[in-house]
């Protein structure tokens, strides 16, 4: 099963405004991230926020944690076109049944279109 | 130049046919993940490992089979008991902790079954 959810599944905008994308997710976690994947590719590291962080700024990027509603927010300030691509945030969370061992989940993932 | 490198990036499997997926990291990192992604769709987790000589099962891993006999290895067998192998397979690797860190993905490998 999908850890996280991600909203909207796509999001279509002009070169130059902001987009936001929002990810849900179930169970307790160590830390959230975001990757960033360009069609056919491996995936991105984009930007790292623990369970005791509200917000982290990275760039253009601003992340947004909230556990007690399980969710995350990520927004991209003054999009280029460069900016085309999927974008998914991960949990990391650790499987106390498999002795502490650390599971990276992926959620479903914001389809990111910047029109020029 | 350190990375993470699987191969081939395109594989063709007949139906019966096992075919076992390539991934090294040159990282030193502990843990390892395979994951398969269908076309629009998200990652699911196949199999992880955090130390050599041990993994886990992910959330789809009937079908599939992993060893970790090195720490930079990691390679994943797609079996004949997998019903729906074409798919694209992607591998990564990241340093353990509990403070979490990046992973480090490959760039794929895109599986069809002809």
């Amino acid at each position: 099963s999908q850890q996280g959810e991600e909203d909207p599944q796509a999001l279509s905008i002009q070169e130059g405004e902001n987009a936001t994308m929002n990810c849900s997710y179930k169970t307790s976690i160590n830390n959230l991230q975001w990757y960033r994947q360009n069609s056919g590719r491996g995936l991105v590291h984009l930007i790292l926020i623990r369970s005791n962080e509200r917000e982290k700024h990275s760039g253009r990027l601003r992340v947004t944690l909230d556990t007690s509603k399980k969710s995350s927010s990520l927004l991209i300030t003054a999009s280029r076109a460069a900016d085309t691509a999927s974008y998914f945030c991960a949990t990391d969370e650790t499987v106390i049944s498999n002795f502490g061992n650390e599971k990276l989940t992926f959620g479903t993932g914001t389809r990111l279109t910047i029109i020029p | 130049d350190g990375g993470i490198t699987q191969s081939p990036k395109y594989l063709f499997r007949k139906e019966g046919q096992n075919v076992t997926l390539s991934c090294e990291q040159n990282l030193n990192h502990d843990a390892m993940y395979w994951y398969r992604q269908d076309p629009g769709q998200g990652l699911r987790l196949i199999y992880y490992s955090q130390i050599v000589n041990d993994f886990q099962k992910g959330d789809i891993a009937e079908g599939y089979s992993v060893s970790r006999e090195k720490k930079e290895s990691f390679p994943l067998t797609v079996t004949s008991a997998q019903k729906n192998p074409t798919a694209f397979y992607l591998c990564a690797s990241s340093r353990r902790g509990g403070l979490g860190t990046e992973a480090f993905f490959g760039q794929g490998t895109r599986l069809t079954v002809v």
